[in-house]
């Protein structure tokens, strides 16, 4: 089975901040084929439904903030949020649907 | 627009079996898959398993030998049933919309195991 790490597990962030968070995989998830990457970022708030961010690595869902952005190949991803805002903290989890699907355990974004 | 939404029993008995039922619109069984993902309070989610647009069906290997996923096409619904239920099956169970990404999620249900 793929494992999906994340880092930090949590983080304090002051509005406005530049904020990025780590996914690593202990295996690629490139499919040679298409050159896609098959991971998803996820934000969940208390109470709610995880919601979808971002696919194939750097893809916005639609509807989703230009100041959200997902990055990497391969084993190591990045999401970052430029400015964050009062209403982005939540918990953050990586998904790969390379083989089947595994979540990473999140990223916790409070306020400082 | 999409809709999932999940029902069944908030409280079961440890080694009974824990059956549940998702009934979707706005989209249909037979274009997209559905997957059941489950999420113990405060932990991050856990994949279990998909049916296939196509009717196959996938399991995560961990809990294989106790799940099984079906649907009903003609009622728009998918079900979960997992056998030998124990405290640490306690969580919110999700049904979600599957492209591989999980584009839409129901509200979920809270499933209690505890005698």
């Amino acid at each position: 089975d793929i494992v999906m790490t994340q880092t930090p597990s949590s983080q304090a962030v002051s509005a406005g901040e530049k904020v990025t968070m780590s996914c690593k995989s202990s295996q690629s998830l490139l499919y040679n084929e298409n050159k896609k990457n098959y991971l998803a970022w996820y934000q969940q708030k208390p109470g709610q439904s995880p919601k979808l961010l971002i696919y194939w690595a750097s893809t916005r869902e639609s509807g989703v903030p230009d100041r959200f952005i997902g990055s990497g190949s391969g084993t190591d991803f990045t999401l970052t949020i430029s400015s964050v805002q009062a209403e982005d903290l939540a918990v953050y989890y990586c998904q790969q649907y390379y083989n089947l699907d595994t979540f990473g355990a999140g990223t916790k974004l409070e306020l400082k | 627009q999409v809709q999932l939404k999940e029902s069944g029993p908030g409280l079961v008995q440890p080694s009974e079996t824990l059956s549940l039922t998702c009934t979707v619109s706005g989209f249909s069984l037979t274009s997209y898959s559905v997957s059941w993902v489950r999420q113990p309070s405060g932990k991050g989610p856990e994949w279990m398993g998909r049916m296939w647009y196509d009717g196959d069906t996938a399991y995560n290997s961990a809990l294989k030998s106790r799940l099984s996923i079906s649907r009903d096409t003609s009622k728009n619904q998918v079900f979960l049933k997992m056998n030998s239920l124990q405290t640490d099956d306690t969580g919110t169970y999700y049904c979600t919309r599957d492209r591989g990404l999980l584009d839409y999620w129901g509200q979920g249900v809270m499933v209690t195991v505890s005698s």
